[in-house]
């Protein structure tokens, strides 16, 4: 079954201690992206990938750190979280050249910084 | 950057009853998608669309690229219709995806 997947999927956390948040797709991607979630400010990206070892910056990348060593994996780094980056996570992918475009979307994870 | 704005923000349905949601963005696109946030955060991909009508079971979808809006119809809504629908397009190209505020639906049995 094509999907992403996300681990973990709900995490409780507290401010300083380091944590990821994986993410893999099956579907051969190259285009792999983060987004945050919050009440009143809708989905903002933070991190996207469009292929292996090439990463930029969203809306929102402060805070956060990404990676991308191999095609299917997209990690997500929070170095040192604070009660700010308290969320809803998604990673997602899609196919970069010739289309469609159609982006599919992670589970999600939710996190708490305490 | 490209602006999305979807109406109306809230809807209260009988269940059985109809609705259209509409998505108005700013800019022309090549990718317009569809999504259903469940009550657990989950998003459901409902349709890719950049242009034309689609339809799967009792939810279709239509964009009208060229005047830069695209419209969900939901016929004989069920309670598990309930829930968030966001319609989402890129700034341009290939970046990543902007959403809309979304439509929060609730449909009451």
């Amino acid at each position: 079954e094509a999907q992403v997947t996300q681990n973990p999927r709900y995490l409780i956390t507290v401010t300083g201690k380091k944590l990821t948040v994986t993410c893999s797709q099956n579907m051969n991607h190259e285009y792999m992206s983060w987004y945050r979630q919050d009440p009143g400010l809708g989905l903002r990206q933070i991190y996207y990938s469009m292929n292996v070892e090439v990463t930029d910056k969203g809306d929102v990348p402060e805070g956060y750190k990404v990676s991308r060593k191999e095609k299917r994996n997209f990690p997500l780094i929070l170095e040192s979280p604070s009660p700010n980056q308290t969320s809803l996570y998604f990673c997602a992918s899609r196919t970069r050249a010739g289309g469609p475009y159609e982006q599919y979307f992670g589970p999600g994870t939710r996190l708490t910084v305490t | 950057g490209i602006q999305v704005e979807q109406s109306p923000p809230d809807l209260i349905l009988q269940e059985g009853a109809n609705s259209t949601l509409r998505c108005n963005f700013s800019d022309s696109v090549n990718n317009l998608q569809w999504f259903h946030q469940n009550p657990w955060g989950q998003l459901i991909n409902l349709f890719y669309i950049p242009s034309g009508t689609k339809q799967n079971g009792r939810l279709s979808a239509t964009t009208v690229a060229t005047e830069r809006y695209s419209l969900l119809y939901i016929s004989s809504s069920q309670t598990t219709d309930s829930g968030v629908y966001f319609c989402a397009v890129p700034y341009s190209g290939n970046t990543p995806l902007v959403f809309g505020k979304g439509t929060r639906l609730s449909v009451i049995a």
